[in-house]
């Protein structure tokens, strides 16, 4: 069973630009969330989506927006980069129904 | 929005010992809780979990409590191993609310 994929793993971008991720589920799993890790804040909660609908947001800028499309496969997009978006991003993927999330490797974004 | 806190960003053990991770939350919503672990340049893996109507949750070296008055959860690993050695986030959950703490790096001494 393939896990869940994350791409890119690295990226770098400069600021202003707009960078968007992709997250590939587990097969059958129609729940994906994303969130931030950045040191000393722990993950940080962006958005849940199931059957392409976000149903939680977590408290982040409208520069951060997801989606998710009919085979739960999931994008998220952050436009006008800033230097504090610099974090590694993960996704985590479910059936929706439990909270028992598997994790992606994430993406690492640096911006400069 | 720190609705769930890990105060010790570290805790070093020796191996063998017990080590006790903790975490707090806020929101009195919360039904579920979790532990995951994560090693650099890997996702965080699911450890092990307590629902809000028990208080004790064992799995092998792996035991999690739930403290509901005190809206407070603890993990003990006994006993500790050097592979243990890892980033420990706690989560809670409410429905679709998922909310994770800072994390704990544990490191277990040979």
């Amino acid at each position: 069973k393939a896990g869940v994929t994350q791409t890119p793993r690295y990226l770098i971008k400069t600021r202003g630009q707009q960078v968007t991720l992709s997250c590939s589920p587990i097969s059958g799993h129609r729940s994906v969330s994303w969130y931030q890790q950045t040191p000393g804040q722990g993950l940080q909660f962006l958005f849940e989506y199931f059957s392409e609908t976000q149903r939680n947001k977590g408290n982040f800028p409208g520069r951060f927006s997801g989606r998710q499309f009919s085979n739960s496969r999931s994008e998220m997009n952050v436009s006008t980069l800033e230097l504090g978006d610099s974090a590694l991003y993960l996704c985590a993927s479910s059936r929706g129904a439990d909270p028992h999330g598997i994790f992606g490797q994430g993406t690492r974004l640096t911006v400069v | 929005d720190q609705q769930v806190k890990q105060n010790s960003p570290s805790l070093s053990v020796q191996e063998g010992r017990i080590s006790i991770l903790n975490c707090d939350y806020t929101n009195s919503m919360f039904d579920y809780f979790l532990w995951y672990k994560k090693y650099p340049a890997e996702g965080p893996t699911f450890l092990i979990s307590i629902s809000s109507i028990k208080d004790k949750n064992e799995d092998g070296r792996f035991t999690v409590f739930l403290n509901k008055s005190a809206k407070h959860l603890s993990l003990h690993i006994v006993p500790s191993q050097p592979g243990d050695s890892a980033v420990y986030f706690c989560a809670a959950s409410a429905e679709w609310n998922m909310r994770f703490g800072a994390g704990t790096r544990l490191t277990v001494k040979p």
